[in-house]
């Protein structure tokens, strides 16, 4: 069973410009998930999807971050502008169900760097 | 809101030896889950443990076990004989099984594995 599938998997930019991320969960998982992971920090829950509503994008900064899961499938983090603050780990989850014992499987990560 | 503390940043054990990392967690919730995963070098999140809050018999995964103490709210992870292989981060996470079902991460426990 092939894993969550995220790129690219690091990425550098300047401040202001704009950048996305992609992330392919696995195959029949209802439930996506974006956090960011802050070096010296746990992650942090930006958005939840279930199929392709969203279920909780409390801790998403709105103003200048996006997400799309268009179909229920594969998943899109937009940033724009970026500010430095956002140099992070964004980690890629999903599970078969949003339920609350339901696994949660991981993807390696896109490590951000904004300079 | 809950909050996950892991008190000791940086761990170390000698291979074969066994080690304890502690996490306490702050809730109002009577229902939930607890979780302790392992995330390497390589960036990718890997469960290593979970535990039910409504079940009073502690986890085991092989080498690993819990002590769960809920009216404590404590959930420490044993590693019994420690391999080179443990070295990496560990992160104790909180999920409700009310709502949300997103993981709350504590700040994590960089454990290192000496020979």
């Amino acid at each position: 069973e092939a894993g969550v599938a995220q790129s690219p998997r690091y990425k550098i930019i300047e401040k202001r410009q704009s950048v996305a991320f992609w992330c392919n969960p696995i195959s029949g998982h209802a439930t996506l998930y974006w956090y960011q992971q802050i070096l010296g920090q746990g992650p942090k829950l930006l958005i939840q999807f279930q199929n392709n509503g969203v279920v909780d994008d409390s801790q998403l900064p709105k103003d200048r971050f996006s997400a799309e899961r268009l179909k229920g499938v594969d998943s899109t983090l937009k940033i724009q502008p970026a500010k430095l603050e956002d140099s992070a780990v964004y980690l890629c989850a999903s599970s078969f169900s949003g339920l609350a014992g339901g696994e949660q499987y991981f993807g390696p990560g896109t490590r951000l760097t904004v300079t | 809101a809950q909050t996950v503390t892991q008190s000791q940043p940086e761990m170390s054990v000698q291979e074969a030896e066994t080690v304890t990392l502690s996490c306490t967690y702050d809730t109002s919730e009577s229902d939930y889950y607890l979780f302790w995963y392992k995330q390497p070098p390589s960036r990718q999140m890997i469960l290593v443990i979970r535990q039910e809050a409504y079940k009073q018999q502690n986890a085991t995964e092989n080498r690993f076990s819990v002590n769960f103490q809920k009216a404590a709210k404590s959930f420490s992870l044993k590693i019994s004989d420690s391999q080179l292989g443990d070295a990496a981060m560990y992160f104790c996470a909180y999920r409700s099984a009310d709502s949300g079902y997103a993981l709350n991460f504590g700040k994590g426990t960089s454990l290192l594995v000496t020979p």
